[in-house]
Protein backbone atom coordinates (compact mmCIF):
# COMPACT_ATOMS: atom_id res chain seq x y z
CA UNK A 1 0.00 0.00 0.00
CA UNK A 2 0.80 3.09 -0.72
CA UNK A 3 2.20 5.63 2.06
CA UNK A 4 2.72 8.98 2.87
CA UNK A 5 5.15 10.90 5.32
CA UNK A 6 5.30 14.39 6.37
CA UNK A 7 8.21 14.16 9.02
CA UNK A 8 7.56 17.96 10.16
CA UNK A 9 4.75 18.53 12.30
CA UNK A 10 5.23 22.07 12.14
CA UNK A 11 7.42 24.58 10.66
CA UNK A 12 7.71 28.97 11.02
CA UNK A 13 8.92 31.27 8.91
CA UNK A 14 9.16 35.14 9.16
CA UNK A 15 6.78 37.12 6.67
CA UNK A 16 8.77 37.95 3.13
CA UNK A 17 10.87 34.48 3.94
CA UNK A 18 11.69 31.53 2.20
CA UNK A 19 10.31 27.95 3.60
CA UNK A 20 10.16 24.53 2.27
CA UNK A 21 7.99 21.83 3.71
CA UNK A 22 8.89 17.97 2.96
CA UNK A 23 6.94 15.15 1.92
CA UNK A 24 8.32 11.45 0.85
CA UNK A 25 6.01 8.78 -0.48
CA UNK A 26 6.35 5.30 -1.08
CA UNK A 27 4.96 3.43 -3.78
CA UNK A 28 5.56 0.51 -6.54
CA UNK A 29 3.87 2.36 -9.15
CA UNK A 30 5.51 4.23 -11.99
CA UNK A 31 3.43 6.64 -12.91
CA UNK A 32 0.67 8.27 -10.48
CA UNK A 33 -0.24 12.15 -9.33
CA UNK A 34 1.03 14.47 -6.28
CA UNK A 35 -0.59 17.18 -4.61
CA UNK A 36 0.38 19.59 -1.87
CA UNK A 37 -3.45 20.85 -0.32
CA UNK A 38 -3.67 23.94 2.53
CA UNK A 39 -6.24 23.85 4.90
CA UNK A 40 -6.52 27.60 6.49
CA UNK A 41 -8.56 27.72 9.55
CA UNK A 42 -11.98 27.88 7.57
CA UNK A 43 -10.99 23.78 7.20
CA UNK A 44 -11.64 23.96 3.89
CA UNK A 45 -9.29 22.12 1.73
CA UNK A 46 -7.60 23.68 -1.07
CA UNK A 47 -5.36 22.36 -3.96
CA UNK A 48 -2.36 24.21 -4.06
CA UNK A 49 -0.28 22.41 -6.75
CA UNK A 50 -0.33 18.95 -8.50
CA UNK A 51 2.04 17.19 -10.52
CA UNK A 52 2.00 14.48 -12.69
CA UNK A 53 5.07 11.79 -12.00
CA UNK A 54 5.50 11.40 -15.74
CA UNK A 55 6.79 15.16 -16.01
CA UNK A 56 10.37 16.01 -15.28
CA UNK A 57 9.63 19.39 -15.12
CA UNK A 58 8.97 20.82 -11.72
CA UNK A 59 5.18 22.11 -11.33
CA UNK A 60 5.11 26.03 -10.45
CA UNK A 61 2.01 28.00 -9.17
CA UNK A 62 3.01 31.48 -8.46
CA UNK A 63 4.76 31.90 -5.30
CA UNK A 64 4.45 27.77 -4.71
CA UNK A 65 6.68 25.47 -6.30
CA UNK A 66 7.81 22.15 -5.74
CA UNK A 67 11.14 19.94 -6.13
CA UNK A 68 10.47 16.14 -7.35
CA UNK A 69 12.64 13.73 -7.25
CA UNK A 70 11.03 10.45 -8.43
CA UNK A 71 14.02 8.29 -7.31
CA UNK A 72 14.23 9.38 -3.94
CA UNK A 73 10.47 9.35 -3.92
CA UNK A 74 10.34 12.76 -2.74
CA UNK A 75 8.19 16.02 -2.96
CA UNK A 76 8.94 18.89 -1.14
CA UNK A 77 6.80 22.18 -1.76
CA UNK A 78 8.77 25.75 -1.43
CA UNK A 79 6.74 29.09 -0.42
CA UNK A 80 8.31 31.86 -1.63
CA UNK A 81 7.91 35.31 -0.21
CA UNK A 82 5.85 34.29 2.21
CA UNK A 83 2.09 35.81 3.47
CA UNK A 84 0.36 36.33 6.81
CA UNK A 85 -2.30 34.21 4.26
CA UNK A 86 0.11 31.53 3.77
CA UNK A 87 -0.57 30.10 7.42
CA UNK A 88 -2.48 27.10 7.27
CA UNK A 89 -2.35 23.09 7.55
CA UNK A 90 -0.49 22.07 4.63
CA UNK A 91 -0.86 18.18 2.86
CA UNK A 92 1.25 16.40 0.88
CA UNK A 93 -0.81 13.50 -0.68
CA UNK A 94 -0.28 10.92 -3.47
CA UNK A 95 -2.96 9.45 -5.95
CA UNK A 96 -2.53 6.17 -8.38
CA UNK A 97 -3.55 6.17 -11.66
CA UNK A 98 -3.90 2.20 -12.11
CA UNK A 99 -6.48 0.35 -9.82
CA UNK A 100 -9.01 2.27 -7.29
CA UNK A 101 -7.43 5.53 -7.57
CA UNK A 102 -7.59 6.45 -4.26
CA UNK A 103 -6.04 9.93 -2.38
CA UNK A 104 -3.08 8.80 0.09
CA UNK A 105 -2.63 11.96 2.97
CA UNK A 106 0.78 12.89 4.97
CA UNK A 107 0.13 13.69 8.35
CA UNK A 108 -0.07 17.46 7.89
CA UNK A 109 2.53 20.16 8.76
CA UNK A 110 1.37 23.55 10.28
CA UNK A 111 2.74 26.51 8.82
CA UNK A 112 3.10 29.67 10.81
CA UNK A 113 4.39 32.71 9.37
CA UNK A 114 5.62 35.67 11.90
CA UNK A 115 5.11 39.20 10.95
CA UNK B 1 -22.30 26.87 -7.67
CA UNK B 2 -21.02 23.17 -8.90
CA UNK B 3 -19.16 21.54 -5.98
CA UNK B 4 -19.28 19.11 -3.59
CA UNK B 5 -22.16 19.71 -0.84
CA UNK B 6 -21.51 18.07 2.40
CA UNK B 7 -24.39 18.70 5.54
CA UNK B 8 -24.60 19.01 8.16
CA UNK B 9 -21.78 21.21 9.25
CA UNK B 10 -21.77 20.83 12.54
CA UNK B 11 -22.92 18.05 15.13
CA UNK B 12 -23.60 16.37 18.31
CA UNK B 13 -24.22 12.90 19.25
CA UNK B 14 -24.80 11.03 22.33
CA UNK B 15 -23.32 7.62 22.86
CA UNK B 16 -25.05 4.84 20.76
CA UNK B 17 -27.06 7.29 18.39
CA UNK B 18 -26.94 6.88 14.63
CA UNK B 19 -26.82 9.40 11.98
CA UNK B 20 -26.22 10.33 8.69
CA UNK B 21 -23.59 12.26 6.59
CA UNK B 22 -25.13 13.51 3.53
CA UNK B 23 -22.26 14.44 0.48
CA UNK B 24 -23.84 15.33 -2.86
CA UNK B 25 -21.90 16.49 -6.01
CA UNK B 26 -23.42 17.42 -9.37
CA UNK B 27 -20.29 17.45 -11.64
CA UNK B 28 -20.69 13.66 -12.82
CA UNK B 29 -17.98 12.34 -10.63
CA UNK B 30 -17.47 8.42 -10.49
CA UNK B 31 -15.47 8.43 -8.35
CA UNK B 32 -16.43 9.49 -4.24
CA UNK B 33 -14.91 9.12 -0.66
CA UNK B 34 -15.17 10.03 2.75
CA UNK B 35 -12.09 10.52 4.78
CA UNK B 36 -11.74 11.73 8.87
CA UNK B 37 -9.50 13.97 10.06
CA UNK B 38 -8.01 13.72 13.01
CA UNK B 39 -4.77 15.76 15.07
CA UNK B 40 -1.53 14.79 13.87
CA UNK B 41 -2.95 11.73 11.58
CA UNK B 42 -4.01 14.01 8.69
CA UNK B 43 -7.25 12.56 6.62
CA UNK B 44 -7.82 8.62 6.27
CA UNK B 45 -9.91 7.29 4.14
CA UNK B 46 -13.19 5.78 5.95
CA UNK B 47 -15.57 4.61 2.30
CA UNK B 48 -15.36 4.86 -1.36
CA UNK B 49 -16.93 4.51 -4.20
CA UNK B 50 -16.14 4.17 -8.23
CA UNK B 51 -19.45 4.40 -9.50
CA UNK B 52 -23.25 4.09 -8.80
CA UNK B 53 -23.67 0.64 -6.82
CA UNK B 54 -20.10 0.10 -5.95
CA UNK B 55 -18.58 0.97 -2.75
CA UNK B 56 -15.27 -0.64 -0.74
CA UNK B 57 -13.38 0.12 2.45
CA UNK B 58 -10.61 2.71 3.06
CA UNK B 59 -8.27 2.36 5.86
CA UNK B 60 -10.60 2.90 8.83
CA UNK B 61 -14.40 1.40 7.85
CA UNK B 62 -15.62 0.38 11.71
CA UNK B 63 -18.52 1.72 12.62
CA UNK B 64 -19.57 3.09 9.09
CA UNK B 65 -21.83 2.34 6.13
CA UNK B 66 -21.94 3.71 3.22
CA UNK B 67 -24.36 3.28 -0.29
CA UNK B 68 -24.32 5.00 -3.41
CA UNK B 69 -27.20 4.15 -5.23
CA UNK B 70 -27.04 7.93 -7.80
CA UNK B 71 -23.84 8.87 -9.21
CA UNK B 72 -24.72 12.47 -7.08
CA UNK B 73 -24.49 10.78 -3.47
CA UNK B 74 -22.39 9.30 -1.09
CA UNK B 75 -24.02 9.00 2.39
CA UNK B 76 -21.99 7.91 5.34
CA UNK B 77 -23.58 6.23 8.13
CA UNK B 78 -22.88 5.49 11.71
CA UNK B 79 -24.55 3.13 12.92
CA UNK B 80 -24.15 3.59 17.09
CA UNK B 81 -21.66 6.55 17.38
CA UNK B 82 -18.86 5.88 19.51
CA UNK B 83 -16.88 9.03 21.32
CA UNK B 84 -14.02 7.52 18.79
CA UNK B 85 -15.67 8.71 16.03
CA UNK B 86 -15.11 12.43 16.80
CA UNK B 87 -13.52 13.71 14.19
CA UNK B 88 -13.87 16.26 11.44
CA UNK B 89 -15.58 13.73 8.26
CA UNK B 90 -14.59 15.22 4.65
CA UNK B 91 -17.06 14.12 1.56
CA UNK B 92 -14.29 14.45 -1.93
CA UNK B 93 -15.07 13.29 -5.34
CA UNK B 94 -13.35 12.80 -8.46
CA UNK B 95 -13.33 11.90 -12.24
CA UNK B 96 -11.96 8.30 -12.44
CA UNK B 97 -10.46 8.25 -15.97
CA UNK B 98 -6.91 8.96 -15.80
CA UNK B 99 -6.74 12.73 -17.93
CA UNK B 100 -5.89 16.33 -17.27
CA UNK B 101 -9.06 16.50 -14.88
CA UNK B 102 -7.73 14.57 -12.15
CA UNK B 103 -8.45 16.27 -9.39
CA UNK B 104 -10.22 15.71 -6.42
CA UNK B 105 -13.34 18.44 -5.24
CA UNK B 106 -13.81 18.63 -1.38
CA UNK B 107 -17.18 19.58 0.93
CA UNK B 108 -16.56 21.71 3.46
CA UNK B 109 -16.55 19.30 6.27
CA UNK B 110 -18.56 18.07 9.24
CA UNK B 111 -16.97 18.75 13.24
CA UNK B 112 -18.64 15.82 14.83
CA UNK B 113 -19.03 15.64 18.61
CA UNK B 114 -19.63 12.44 20.40
CA UNK B 115 -20.24 12.58 24.07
Amino acid sequence: AQTVTQSQPEMSVQEAETVTLSCTYDTSESDYYLFWYKQPPSRQMILVIRQEAYKQQNATENRFSVNFQKAAKSFSLKISDSQLGDAAMYFCAYRAIQGAQKLVFGQGTRLTINP
Amino acid sequence: NAGVTQTPKFQVLKTGQSMTLQCAQDMNHEYMSWYRQDPGMGLRLIHYSVGAGITDQGEVPNGYNVSRSTTEDFPLRLLSAAPSQTSVYFCASSYLTVGRNYGYTFGSGTRLTVV
